[in-house]
């Protein structure tokens, strides 16, 4: 079956830039019908959608973070990336990766997140 | 941007009562609208897709409705594991997927 999982350091310091991974195992990230997202939640609080990419490398990025944000993918790897520049406390949260899934429903397609990673726990802080 | 807006915010409940929550966008979004199920510590797990349609093993008692801007989420009969936070998330914009801020559901 399909999982994913995040790697990368939980502890950065202000100011610098957080590097996250994402490995898929189970699928090709080539697989046609699906994108690759990124999510976090900082701590007690909701969902917050950071982006997503497509095997093509074409990506879609939250406006809130689109200045710092870098998501990338490497088929070769079969993984898939974060970059986020400036980090301060509030980005200080659990990040999850997730397979978006196209949903074909006659003349329309659905999309949601059907897989996601278990979650890493990244805190800014010097 | 397209905002989501869940109520209530948290909910008390029983074993075997009968839960709505709702989900209302700040403007259309025909029916991208999805559901999602978290447990403390855990990562979200997606439960309805494009308004009513039940992820895999999803159990039954588990519904969605709506359209355009008001959705709902419907527990016919409450489990003991259903208790948790869900959360409604639209996909209608592929240039921002949001979510609404998450209803806690407790046990009364």
């Amino acid at each position: 079956q399909v999982q994913l999982q995040e790697s990368g350091p939980g502890l950065v310091k202000p100011s610098e830039t957080l590097s996250l991974t994402c490995a898929v195992s189970g699928a090709s990230i080539t697989s046609g019908g699906f994108s690759w997202s990124w999510i976090r939640q900082p701590p007690g609080k909701g969902l917050e959608w950071i982006g997503h990419v497509y095997y093509t490398g074409n990506t879609y990025h939250s406006p809130s973070l689109k200045s710092r944000l870098t998501i990338s993918v490497d088929t070769s790897k079969n993984q898939f990336s974060l970059k986020l520049s400036s980090v301060a406390a509030a980005d200080t949260a659990v990040y999850y990766c997730a397979r978006v899934k196209r949903y074909d429903h006659g003349a329309y397609y659905y999309y949601a997140m059907d897989v996601w990673g278990q979650g890493t726990t990244v805190t800014v802080s010097s | 941007d397209i905002q989501m807006t869940q109520s209530p915010s948290s909910l008390s409940a029983s074993v075997g009562d009968r839960v709505t929550i709702t989900c209302r966008a700040s403007q259309s979004i025909n029916y991208y609208l999805n559901w999602y199920q978290q447990k403390p510590g855990k990562a979200p797990k997606l439960m309805i897709y494009a308004t009513s349609n039940l992820q895999g093993g999803v159990p039954s008692r588990f519904s969605g409705s709506g359209s355009g801007t008001d959705f709902t989420l419907t527990i016919s009969t409450l489990q003991p594991e259903d208790f948790a936070t869900y959360y409604c998330q639209q996909t209608y914009s592929s240039l921002m997927y949001t979510f609404g801020q998450g209803t806690k559901l407790e046990i009364k």
